[in-house]
């Protein structure tokens, strides 16, 4: 079993629909768990970590994590063409990210 | 800050040549990791280094590939010889450690390798 799992998509929704992004990971050891956003052709960048337990609210985005089901996700509200991109989980070792493949999200007008 | 910085963005070579990618971090980070990104396998980390030192470089697929970094400012991974399965997208990434123990890694641009 991999050590993060990821649906690859990709996930097409109109304009303005809520998007549900999901991973699921195998370690119980992980206390940091990271959504990278990934624009095509350009590198990572890090959108929201979350620690341990519980919910975390930037803007339009929410992280939540499920550490009894080891399982993370990542909500975007009202969401916009400019979200177009490629959705990256990421756990945290002890000083290195384990990443998931990806999934990529199309947001049409 | 200018951020990561990767050089070549681009780079097409044949069968055998050495290729050798570059990286300069962000100024003030102690964390420098390479990266490799295909359809098939996704962003796989292939060594980091921190305060200059190679810490884990279980992710170097084969001898063929090496990494230094003669100094806090400058990485380098280098392919010897390159094969065709090679062709990936390799990023260069650093970090600090953040007040709350995370890491929050930078990324490059990337340089997209094309082995023929």
């Amino acid at each position: 079993q991999k050590e993060v799992e990821q649906d690859p998509g990709p996930l097409s929704v109109p304009e303005g629909a809520i998007v549900s992004l999901n991973c699921t990971y195998s370690n119980s050891a992980f206390q940091y768990f990271m959504w990278y956003r990934q624009y095509s052709r350009k590198g990572p960048e890090l959108l929201m970590y979350t620690y341990s337990s519980g919910n975390k609210e930037d803007g339009r985005f929410t992280a939540q994590v499920d550490k009894s089901s080891k399982y993370i996700s990542l909500f975007i509200r009202d969401s916009q063409p400019s979200d177009s991109a490629t959705y990256l989980c990421a756990i945290q070792g002890y000083s290195t990210l384990t990443f998931g493949k990806g999934t990529m999200l199309l947001v049409s007008p | 800050d200018a951020g990561v910085i990767q050089s070549p963005r681009h780079e097409v070579t044949e069968m055998g040549q050495e290729v050798t990618l570059r990286c300069k971090p962000i100024s003030g980070h102690d964390y420098l990791f390479w990266y490799r990104q295909t359809m098939m396998r996704g962003l796989e980390l292939l060594i980091y280094f921190n305060n200059n030192v190679p810490i884990d470089d279980s992710g170097m697929p084969e001898d063929r590939f090496s990494a230094k970094m003669p100094n806090a400012s400058f990485s380098t991974l280098k392919i010897q010889p390159s094969e065709p399965r090679d062709s990936a997208v390799y990023f260069c990434a650093s970090s600090e450690k953040g007040q709350s123990s995370s890491y929050e890694q930078y990324f490059g641009p990337g340089t997209r390798l094309t082995v023929t």
